[in-house]
C-alpha cells in the first residue's frame, strides 16, 4: 500500500511569514494526526482528525496554527505568522480506526516537512 | 515534563556489541510501542507490547514490558550499522486516545 505522503520536504521562511504543509494519508485511514518534532525531542501531537472532524487539538497553538481536513482525506497545516521556535519537523500520520486501541490501529507516519524559521 | 523518560539519550557502540535502552514512567500504560526513526524519515513501528511482563523478539531485538506496565526496555544483540537510528517509545496512559512519545534514544553503531 502507498504510504503517507507529505509535501514539501523542506521549507525555509523568515519569522512572521506564513507557511502551509500538505498531507495525504493512507487510503481508507479514518484518523489523521499532525505532530511537531523539535530537534532532540519526541513527536508532540498538535491535532487529531477523525474523518473531517477534530478529535483533539488541545496542544495546537491556535493563535498561529490552523489545520483542516476537507472531505476527510487530505489535510493542510498552516502557520501564520511563524516564530523562530516553530522550527521543527512536522510529521503527518494516519491510522485505520481510533475507536480501537492503538495496538490494533498503529500509526503510519510520513517522512515529514522540515521547517526552518530564520 | 515528559510522561515517558527514555535513557540514555545517546549511545554509541561498535558493531557486534550489545545494547539496552530504557523507557520509564510513573504512569501505567495499557500498551507501549517502540519506533525507530532514521534521518529524514518518519518513525516506523517496531513492536507493541500489551501484557505486563511480556517479552517480544524481532530478530536481534528483544522488547520487554514491565510487570507493572510502567516501563519497557529494548535490547539489541550483536548490533549492526543498520540498527543506527532514534529509538522512540510511545504509550497510551488510558486505553485509547492520545499517544505520548518519549524523547528518544539516539543509537549510533559504527563498523
Amino acid at each position: 500500500e502507498a504510504g503517507v505522503a507529505q509535501s514539501p520536504r523542506y521549507k525555509i521562511i523568515e519569522k512572521r511569514q506564513s507557511v502551509a504543509f500538505w498531507c495525504n494519508p493512507i487510503s481508507g485511514h479514518a484518523t489523521l494526526y499532525w505532530y511537531q518534532q523539535i530537534l532532540g525531542q519526541g513527536p508532540k501531537l498538535l491535532i487529531q482528525f477523525q474523518n473531517n472532524g477534530v478529535v483533539d487539538d488541545s496542544q495546537l497553538p491556535k493563535d498561529r496554527f490552523s489545520a483542516e481536513r476537507l472531505k476527510g482525506v487530505d489535510s493542510t497545516l498552516k502557520i501564520q505568522p511563524a516564530k523562530l521556535e516553530d522550527s521543527a519537523v512536522y510529521l503527518c500520520a494516519s491510522s485505520l480506526d481510533p475507536a480501537e486501541s492503538s495496538y490494533n490501529s498503529p500509526l503510519h507516519f510520513g517522512n515529514g516537512t522540515r521547517l526552518t524559521v530564520t | 515534563t515528559q510522561l515517558l523518560e527514555q535513557s540514555p539519550q545517546f549511545l554509541s557502540i561498535q558493531e557486534g556489541e550489545n545494547l539496552t535502552v530504557y523507557c520509564n514512567s510513573s504512569s501505567v500504560f495499557s500498551s507501549l510501542q517502540w519506533y525507530r526513526q532514521e534521518p529524514g524519515e518518519g518513525p516506523v513501528l517496531l513492536v507493541t507490547v500489551v501484557t505486563g511482563g511480556e517479552v517480544k523478539k524481532l530478530k536481534r531485538l528483544t522488547f520487554q514490558f514491565g510487570d507493572a506496565r510502567k516501563d519497557s526496555s529494548l535490547h539489541i544483540t550483536a548490533a549492526q550499522p543498520g540498527d543506527t537510528g532514534l529509538y522512540l517509545c510511545a504509550g497510551n496512559p488510558d486505553s485509547w486516545g492520545k499517544l505520548q512519545f518519549g524523547a528518544g534514544t539516539q543509537v549510533v553503531v559504527t563498523p
